[in-house]
């Protein structure tokens, strides 16, 4: 079965500080990533996805991640954070080599420090 | 397109209660999937169904019921309510092969007292 392991569980950066949310995935058949965002006491929504092509994705809100199939990863990053980017991010694989299942990470809590 | 829609929004049960959390989605999606949320926690796998007339169990599927009789509807039943029920359900779809994304409802709010 597949795994994902986000490290950090929190994560605390100050206001314009860079955001790097780390994500790895234990797969020798490079799956499809994703990562999504939950604001409190929302539901989930997606923030990016890599299927194929290029290894660098850039999705809303300024975010964006890099596929890097040596290391197994799908790091995601924003330059700059802001206040409102305080929420709790999920990493997630799927594809025909899981399944057709989705598998999470167990997600990395964001702060915001002012 | 709605989406996926649930129903209800938040949910008060007594221990020993049963009741049936609905959703539906609009996108002709073949798969569907009920996860639970508990408190500062990542989401656990209820059920799946890969299409009408076909369920299978995920992580944590005691104590839950569904059925896929649509393509559209997946609901989740409850029987005999306890309080580690108490949870945030979502349920999500997708369309593998054509597409992998998993797109979620907003969630119903259960407490079980």
């Amino acid at each position: 079965a597949q795994s994902v392991t986000q490290l950090g569980s929190h994560v605390s950066v100050s206001e314009g500080a860079l955001v790097l949310l780390r994500c790895n995935y234990s797969s020798s058949v490079p799956p499809y990533l994703f990562w999504y965002v939950q604001y409190p006491n929302q539901g989930l929504q997606l923030l990016l996805k890599y299927t194929t092509g290029a290894t660098l994705v850039k999705g809303i809100n300024g975010f964006e991640a890099e596929f890097k199939k040596s290391e197994t990863s799908f790091h995601l990053t924003k330059p700059s954070a802001h206040m409102s980017d305080a929420a709790e991010y999920f990493c997630a694989v799927s594809g025909a080599n899981t399944g057709n299942q989705f598998y999470f990470g167990t997600g990395t809590s964001l702060t915001v420090i002012p | 397109n709605a989406g996926v829609t649930q129903t209800p929004k938040f949910r008060i049960l007594k221990i020993g209660q049963s009741m049936t959390l609905q959703c539906a989605q609009d996108m002709n999606h073949n798969y569907m999937y009920w996860y639970r949320q508990d408190p500062g926690m990542g989401l656990k796998l209820i059920y799946y169904s890969v299409g009408a007339g076909i369920t299978d169990k995920g992580e944590v599927p005691n104590g839950y019921n569904v059925s896929r009789s649509t393509t559209e509807d997946f609901p989740l039943r409850l029987e005999l309510a306890a309080p580690s029920q108490t949870s945030v359900y979502f349920c999500a779809s997708s369309s593998p092969p054509r597409d992998y994304e998993q797109y979620f409802g907003p969630g119903t709010r259960l407490t079980v007292t």
